[in-house]
């Protein structure tokens, strides 16, 4: 079992760019959820995939996008990236909605912007 | 909002017991988490507890929570040097996770 995977492990973009990110659930589970973890903080919760639906979200704007899809892989993306975009982005992948489940992260995506 | 807050840092000498506290806000939070992150890791999940349970024991880790207080703590016991990392608490209602700043944990052989 592979766990849950992500790519690209490291990614360099400039202000104004786009970007995307990807992330392999782990092997059995359905829900990805995706966090952004600045330098020195705690992660903050974007938003979480389920059915191919976007079924809550965090405080972020509408220029983070997602998407999942049927085999349960999902995208985050970014448009017109500013410098305060620059994060750890971490995907973690759960059974379903229900309370209990254990979220399993990957390893993240390093992402910085100049 | 919801609001988790956590002492940035602790050290102690190995063989002695870590306790790494956490206060938290939002009183609806169905399940209380910790989390351990070593350098360029994801999250690894440790333990997690009910909002209606006092304490929970897992081995070496033992987590007390005190809900009138919204308090939150963890105690590892027999600290190693492998323990070292930092730590983060969270609350989640659904599956939605509110982490706090984390603590980073220094074990000293």
């Amino acid at each position: 079992d592979a766990g849950v995977t992500q790519s690209p492990t490291h990614l360099i973009k400039t202000r104004g760019q786009q970007v995307t990110l990807r992330c392999s659930p782990k092997s059995g589970h359905d829900t990805v959820s995706w966090y952004q973890q600045a330098l020195g903080q705690g992660p903050q919760f974007i938003f979480q995939y389920y059915e191919e639906e976007e079924r809550q979200r965090g405080n972020f704007p509408d220029r983070f996008s997602g998407h999942q899809f049927p085999n349960y892989s999902s995208e985050l993306n970014v448009n017109a990236l500013l410098l305060g975009d620059s994060a750890l982005y971490l995907c973690a992948s759960s059974h379903g909605l229900a309370f209990s489940n254990e979220q399993f992260f990957g390893p993240g995506t390093r992402l910085t912007v100049l | 909002g919801e609001d988790v807050e956590q002492s940035l840092f602790l050290s102690v000498r190995e063989g002695d017991s870590s306790v790494i506290n956490c206060t938290y806000t939002d009183s609806s939070s169905t399940y209380l988490y910790w989390y351990k992150q070593e350098p360029g890791a994801g999250l690894q999940l440790l333990t997690y507890i009910f909002s209606n349970m006092d304490m929970k024991q897992d081995q070496r880790l033992t987590v007390l929570l005190n809900k009138k207080d919204k308090h939150l703590s963890l105690r590892i016991a027999d600290t190693q040097t492998g323990d070292s990392a930092i730590y983060f608490c969270a609350e989640g209602a659904g599956n939605m996770l509110t982490f706090g700043g984390g603590t980073r944990l220094m074990v000293k052989p």
